[in-house]
């Protein structure tokens, strides 16, 4: 069964230093997400990208962060300089756009996260 | 997107029929019902949704309410790696739109 595949699982950075983390979303899915989830705490959603453009975001996706798909498969989530409160699990989802008889199928499937620990 | 309310937490036995309640009594017309779950800091898992009639796949039943103010989500046979939170999440038909979670049920199945 495809699924969503996230790399690193784990990463541990230094306060102000650059992060990318890596998704590679279901392959004939068109719809990309990031969440993040702070331990403890609700899954939060981040950006959503469709087309090669962020389709939408939250307050939480600040100048720091950024997301593109650099070569058609993977997709990524980039932290310019990262802060002690970005440690968290970051969940990548990708869906289908499927209609089926007139209804939109907007099931979104999820990567496993990498946890990400800024020290 | 309407807003879910949802029991804190629950206990099941193992075996047993697990019934996780979900109110959305500000739902609108064009709004699914969906359940996701997740497992220990596992990415969330799509269990289910439905309009209006009831659904069933190969992990679960949905029932929702003829008014739809209100759903249960049914493990007709509850084991142990059931253990997790069970997110019922009301949202529109509307495209790339995103999933909002609350804090879930803590369901514990226990032996």
């Amino acid at each position: 069964e495809p699924e969503v595949t996230q790399t690193p699982s784990h990463q541990v950075t230094q306060m102000g230093q650059e992060v990318i983390l890596r998704c590679v979303p279901i392959s004939n899915h068109l719809y990309f997400y990031w969440y993040r989830q702070i331990l403890g705490q609700k899954v939060e959603f981040l950006v959503s990208f469709y087309n090669n453009e962020i389709s939408e975001k939250s307050e939480i996706f600040d100048d720091q962060f950024s997301v593109e798909r650099p070569d058609g498969s993977n997709f990524t989530l980039k932290i310019r300089s990262t802060k002690l409160e970005d440690s968290a699990m970051y969940f990548c989802a990708s869906r289908l756009r499927e209609p089926s008889g007139g209804a939109v199928q907007e099931t979104q499937y999820f990567g496993p996260g990498t946890r990400l620990l800024v020290l | 997107d309407a807003k879910t309310t949802q029991p804190t937490s629950m206990d099941c036995a193992e075996g047993r029929a697990a019934n996780l309640p979900c109110n959305h009594s500000t739902i609108s017309g064009n709004e699914y019902v969906y359940w996701y779950r997740q497992i220990h800091s596992q990415g969330p898992q799509y269990i289910i949704h439905g309009l209006k009639n009831n659904e069933t796949n190969e992990m679960a039943s949905l029932i929702i309410t003829e008014d739809r103010k209100s759903s249960t989500l049914i493990l007709p046979h509850a084991t142990l790696r059931d253990t997790a939170v069970y997110y019922c999440i009301v949202r529109t038909d509307r495209y790339g739109n995103k999933l909002v979670f609350g804090a879930g049920t803590i369901l514990r199945v226990k032996s």
